[in-house]
């Protein structure tokens, strides 16, 4: 009974670069959360997907940063061209529905050198 | 006004004590609520839900107060092992209905 699966876990990236966070939610969940967190803050909504559909996308940087969350296959969390500002952690949850109790993954900690 | 709003600590308190916390929303069309604990550096896990009810888990009680647009939530006989930042979770309620988090309350039990 496999809960909510990211990877990688910790990502190191250089300036510049891309790094892609994978999101593999519940079974049967159809619903994906993004959040980042920096350290000793709160965690911040990103964005809110249903398969195929971006629900809720407010509170993604409007340049560099995409989601997807395809009818096959994890959910994808994409941020181009990062910058040391980008260092955080980013957590992915999963629902079954809309305004159920979501499910966090481990987060994936992302560091830009 | 934040959507969420939450007293971030921390609270120092002596095992077996008793402790509350406090959450406000902005949004009166919100629906679901909820508490999540998170522990230094790892992801948010669920406590509970809260109902309109209230309901209660053990040592846990939460409350849901829809006229003031709050809930709280109730620990006693404090453990060690309760040391956490306690969040709470709200549904945005309207189109998106993403699941809004607070800030947290930093709560530190000491023996």
């Amino acid at each position: 009974n496999a809960g909510v699966m990211q990877n990688p876990r910790h990502l190191v990236r250089r300036r510049g670069q891309e790094a892609r966070l994978r999101c593999s939610p519940v079974k049967g969940h159809s619903h994906v959360y993004w959040y980042r967190q920096l350290p000793e803050e709160g965690l911040k909504f990103m964005v809110y997907l249903q398969k195929e559909n971006i629900i809720d996308e407010s509170g993604m940087p409007k340049e560099r940063f995409s989601a997807e969350f395809p009818k096959e296959g994890p959910s994808i969390l994409r941020i181009q061209q990062v910058v040391r500002g980008d260092s955080a952690a980013y957590f992915c949850a999963s629902s079954r529905q809309t305004g159920a109790e979501a499910f966090f993954g481990q987060g994936t900690r992302l560091t830009v050198v | 006004r934040k959507e969420v709003e939450q007293d971030p600590g921390p609270f120092n308190v002596p095992e077996g004590a008793t402790v509350a916390f406090n959450c406000t929303y902005s949004n009166s069309a919100s629906q679901s609520f909820f508490w999540y604990r998170q522990d230094c550096r790892k992801e948010p896990k669920l406590l509970m839900s809260v109902y309109s009810s209230g309901n209660e888990d053990g040592r846990f009680t939460a409350q849901l107060n829809r006229a003031s647009q709050y809930i709280s939530l109730l620990i006693r006989d404090s453990k060690l092992s309760d040391s956490a930042t306690y969040l709470c979770v709200v549904n945005g309620g309207g189109n998106t209905d993403k699941l809004i988090f607070g800030t947290g309350t930093r709560l530190q039990v000491f023996p």
